[in-house]
């Protein structure tokens, strides 16, 4: 299995310009969450999807979009991305309402 | 408003010795804790967790406390490898039907030394 996996590893943007980070997962795992992580704040959730079909926001919402494709694949989508979204972006997934589990991350620098 | 709280930065601790990390959270509706521990350039990786129902979870080395009345949690080591030195996460959801319910609030992180 290979858990969680999120492409790409790295990416650069241009101010305005658009992108779409993906995740799968191959655990049979009902919930998908969308985090990123910046120094000194641990992680913030920016989108969850507790079932396939549904879909909500989190903590940071703003400037972003999500699709849950199938059961098993979670898309975050930046329309006109900004300086202010270069983060680490983590994607994870659940059985249910318990124990989430982390892909490795995508690194998006945002010039 | 940080609803989890790691207060320290940083621990540095001296191999086999005892690493205790420590977190505070303020909303009551919180009933499932977690650890997770980060290396770097790498996803966080879950280390254990605990029901609000108990105040103690063993996993081997790791440990974890609860202490509901005071609104605190923490992850003792025991014994510290240099293999454990990474950045640790506290993280915390809430009971079933209320607004934190399978979502995840971390706190800001501590990084673990363990120095040979």
């Amino acid at each position: 299995n290979a858990g969680v996996t999120q492409t790409p590893k790295f990416q650069v943007l241009k101010t305005g310009q658009s992108m779409t980070l993906q995740c799968a997962q191959d655990m049979n795992h009902n919930s998908m969450y969308w985090y990123r992580q910046d120094p000194g704040m641990g992680l913030r959730l920016i989108y969850y999807s507790a079932s396939e079909g549904t879909t909500d926001k989190g903590e940071v919402p703003n400037g972003y979009n999500v699709s849950r494709l199938n059961k098993r694949e979670f898309s975050l989508r930046l329309e006109s991305a900004a300086p202010s979204q270069t983060s680490v972006y983590f994607c994870a997934s659940s059985r249910i309402a318990d124990t989430q589990y982390f892909g490795p991350g995508t690194r998006l620098t945002v010039l | 408003d940080q609803q989890v709280k790691q207060n320290s930065p940083s621990l540095s601790v001296q191999e086999g010795r005892i690493s205790i990390l420590n977190c505070d959270y303020t909303n009551s509706m919180f009933d499932y804790f977690l650890w997770y521990k980060k290396y770097p350039a790498e996803g966080p990786t879950f280390l254990i967790s605990i029901s609000s129902i108990k105040d103690k979870n063993e996993d081997g080395r790791f440990t974890v406390f609860l202490n509901k009345s005071a609104k605190h949690l923490s992850l003792h080591i025991v014994p510290s490898q240099p293999g454990d030195s990474a950045v640790y996460f506290c993280a915390a959801s809430g009971v079933a039907g209320g607004t934190s319910y399978g979502k995840l609030t971390f706190g800001q992180g501590t990084i673990l030394t363990v120095h040979p």
